[in-house]
């Protein structure tokens, strides 16, 4: 049973470009949470989605960010015009429906030049 | 919104000696507490989780506490070994899946031979 899949796990951005990040929930779960950690610090939460529905997004900035979880395929996070301060690990989780456990995938580490 | 506070930031403690790592969360209505344990470059990784209907619960050398009264739970680390040298991270949430986590800050946990 394949664990929660994230890729890239490494991207590299210039300033002004898009980054699109892909999670693969484990197999059975349907609830989808993305986190963003910068350096040195903990875990700040984004955006909790659940198959084509946007359940929480009270911590996704307004602009240049959105997620996406549709019926077909991964759940995407967007993020448009990036710039120096985007640079982040950002990681997803998954959980079955009604369930408090997350699990974490391996993250994506963005870079911004 | 919910405000976890985690200390110490950094713990250095003798192998074989036990470790404690406190949180004190701000909201009520949460009621769910796990800890998680990242190492450098890896996903986190849940090592243990307590419900607010619990008190203390244990996992071999790992044991976690809660007084909701006064709105903290901590992380007890038995006989330590090298290998538990890592970041650890508490979090809290109201459960049943229905809302992200919100993470302490994390302590860096070092175990020294």
């Amino acid at each position: 049973n394949a664990g929660v899949m994230q890729n890239p796990r490494h991207l590299v951005r210039r300033r002004g470009q898009e980054a699109r990040l892909r999670c693969s929930p484990m197999k059975g779960h349907s609830h989808v949470y993305w986190y963003r950690q910068l350096p040195e610090e903990g875990l700040k939460f984004m955006v909790y989605l659940q198959k084509e529905n946007i359940i929480d997004e009270s911590g996704m900035p307004k602009e240049r960010f959105s997620a996406e979880f549709p019926k077909e395929g991964p759940s995407i996070l967007r993020i448009q015009q990036v710039v120096r301060g985007d640079s982040a690990a950002y990681f997803c989780a998954s959980s079955p429906m009604y369930s408090d456990t997350q699990y974490f995938g391996p993250g994506t580490r963005l870079t911004v030049l | 919104g919910e405000n976890v506070e985690q200390h110490p930031s950094t713990l250095s403690v003798q192998e074989g000696d036990s470790a404690v790592i406190k949180c004190t969360y701000s909201d009520s209505a949460s009621n769910y507490f796990p800890w998680y344990k990242q190492e450098l470059g890896k996903r986190p990784q849940l090592i243990i989780d307590i419900r607010s209907n619990v008190g203390e619960k244990k996992d071999q050398r790992i044991a976690v506490t809660l007084n909701k009264t006064a709105k903290h739970f901590s992380l007890h680390i038995t006989e330590t070994q090298p290998e538990d040298s890592a970041v650890y991270f508490c979090a809290a949430s109201t459960g049943g899946g229905a809302d992200g986590l919100t993470f302490g800050k994390g302590t860096h946990l070092i175990i020294q031979p």
